[in-house]
């Protein structure tokens, strides 16, 4: 059974920086594309960075380049996001979603972890 | 930047009777070189992550109920509901997967009337 788990949220300062980290168990991670995805209080979807399978490839939303680092390390079935330079917002519950394969959108997502940027 | 636009932004259909929701994107998000066209959706309820109901436009994935289809290509798309369960009441998104930055729809709020 796939299972993303996410942690690393909490209440951070404008400015301020945190790591996200998600868990993965149940498929073979290195093989898959993960993504972040983030979503308002109340608000729709919008996806954050993604990164392939081996790391080397990373993409991101132009509302975060240049202050969100998306890693992996395939060793330990983990996938992060670097948060720094930290903004009001940047304030939603942030989900990590794993691709279905090529070609393929995502497929499992975990139940998230939030993340507040206020003073 | 792909832009998914949706219509409506809500809808209330009675039990039984059908649900339609409409999504265009800004490009066409077919693929030619594999012949996939990179439009899924999802549904979210209240307090959970958003499921996969649809990919490549049309195909439904594994164990989403049949009354769920998915049509459309080049820019203009549909989920259809043929037959309103109260389960489905939830909000709708479409989604392209064809080029980054990927882009969602605002969302479909599905209501029983």
């Amino acid at each position: 059974e796939v299972q993303l788990l996410e942690s690393g949220g909490g209440l951070v300062q404008p400015g301020g920086s945190l790591r996200l980290s998600c868990a993965a168990s149940g498929f073979a991670f290195s093989t898959y594309g993960m993504s972040w995805v983030r979503q308002a209080p109340g608000k729709g979807l919008e996806w954050v960075s993604g990164v392939s399978g081996s790391g080397v490839g990373t993409f991101y939303a132009d509302s975060v380049k240049g202050r969100f680092t998306i890693s992996r390390d395939n060793s330990n079935n983990t996938l992060y996001l670097q948060m720094n330079s930290l903004r009001v917002e940047d304030t939603a519950l942030y989900y990590c979603a794993k691709r279905g394969g090529a070609a393929r959108p995502l497929d499992y997502w975990g139940q998230g972890t939030l993340v507040t940027v206020s003073s | 930047d792909i832009v998914m636009t949706q219509s409506p932004d809500s809808l209330a259909v009675s039990l039984g009777e059908r649900a339609t929701i409409n999504c265009k994107s800004s490009q066409s998000v077919f693929f030619s070189s594999n012949g996939k066209t990179y439009l899924s959706w999802f549904q979210q309820k209240p307090g959970q992550p958003p499921k996969l109901l649809i990919y490549w436009a049309s195909n439904r994935q594994s164990g989403v109920p049949d009354r769920f289809s998915g049509s459309g290509s080049g820019t203009d798309f549909t989920l259809t509901i043929s037959s309103l369960q109260a389960e489905d009441v939830a909000v709708y998104y479409c989604h392209q997967y064809y080029s980054t930055p990927w882009t969602f729809g605002q969302g479909t709020k599905v209501e029983i009337k």
